[in-house]
């Protein structure tokens, strides 16, 4: 398959908050994805990523979960914060070297 | 520089000009990637080039749009005869090695065509 797809485009949680942002992909034989984050105005900066020989990877604040059965990939913020208000996209590697976006979900922190 | 740099920033167009926009990537950095974001949009992929090997061209929508990368640094897209829907953010990105060692973005250039 082609798409890299999230299952809900707009996301609200209140500030101090756990939020969870999910992402199917379709193509079993990917091995690399990335989560990326988008402010107004900016370039997509780099958040964490994960290769399929793990299940789970944890930054600072943030944590991604790949579950290969069922092709699914979230990513799970703790604590939220003002400055998390943004565009998530996640990419999976496809090919060799091309990187697939999804739409993005719209992730707003309500004070 | 510190980052990736694209210029212009904002551009705008009369239908059916030639634009070139411009990417500076991370020096150093082998691999350069452009992608499109329509509004609201997700990333469309367009070219990747990598090293001196040929460039992955399987994303560009027409052959209105090319891309050329010069001493392995400095890449320029270039869209022929402009048409409104080419209207979009062009994202430039570069890498280390290739994709999988983090890709940095630009800025972005925003094209409106009218």
């Amino acid at each position: 398959g082609e798409s890299v797809g999230l299952h809900l485009p707009t996301l609200s949680v209140q500030e101090g908050d756990n939020s969870i942002i999910n992402c199917a992909y379709s193509n079993s034989a990917s091995d690399y994805f990335i989560w990326y984050k988008q402010e107004s105005g900016k370039g997509p900066q780099f958040i964490i990523d994960i290769r399929s020989n793990m299940d789970k990877r944890q930054g600072q604040r943030v944590t991604v979960l790949l579950n290969k059965t069922v092709k699914h990939l979230s990513l799970q913020i703790a604590a939220t914060q003002p400055g998390d208000s943004a565009v998530y996209f996640c990419a999976e590697k496809k090919g060799a070297q091309k990187l697939v976006f999804g739409q993005g979900t719209r992730l707003t922190i309500n004070p | 520089g510190a980052g990736v740099s694209q210029s212009p920033s904002n551009k705008v167009t009369e239908k059916g000009k030639d634009v070139e926009l411009r990417c500076d990537p991370i020096s150093g950095h082998t691999a350069l990637y452009w992608y499109r974001q329509s509004l609201g949009q997700g990333l469309e992929f367009l070219i990747y080039f990598q090293g001196n090997s040929a460039p992955d061209k399987s994303g560009l929508p027409s052959d209105r749009f090319s891309a050329e990368r010069t001493g392995g640094s400095v890449s320029t897209l270039t869209i022929q005869r402009t048409q409104q829907e080419d209207s979009a953010v062009y994202l430039c990105a570069s890498s280390l090695w290739g994709i999988d060692t983090e890709a940095f973005f630009g800025q972005g250039t925003r094209l409106t065509v009218v």
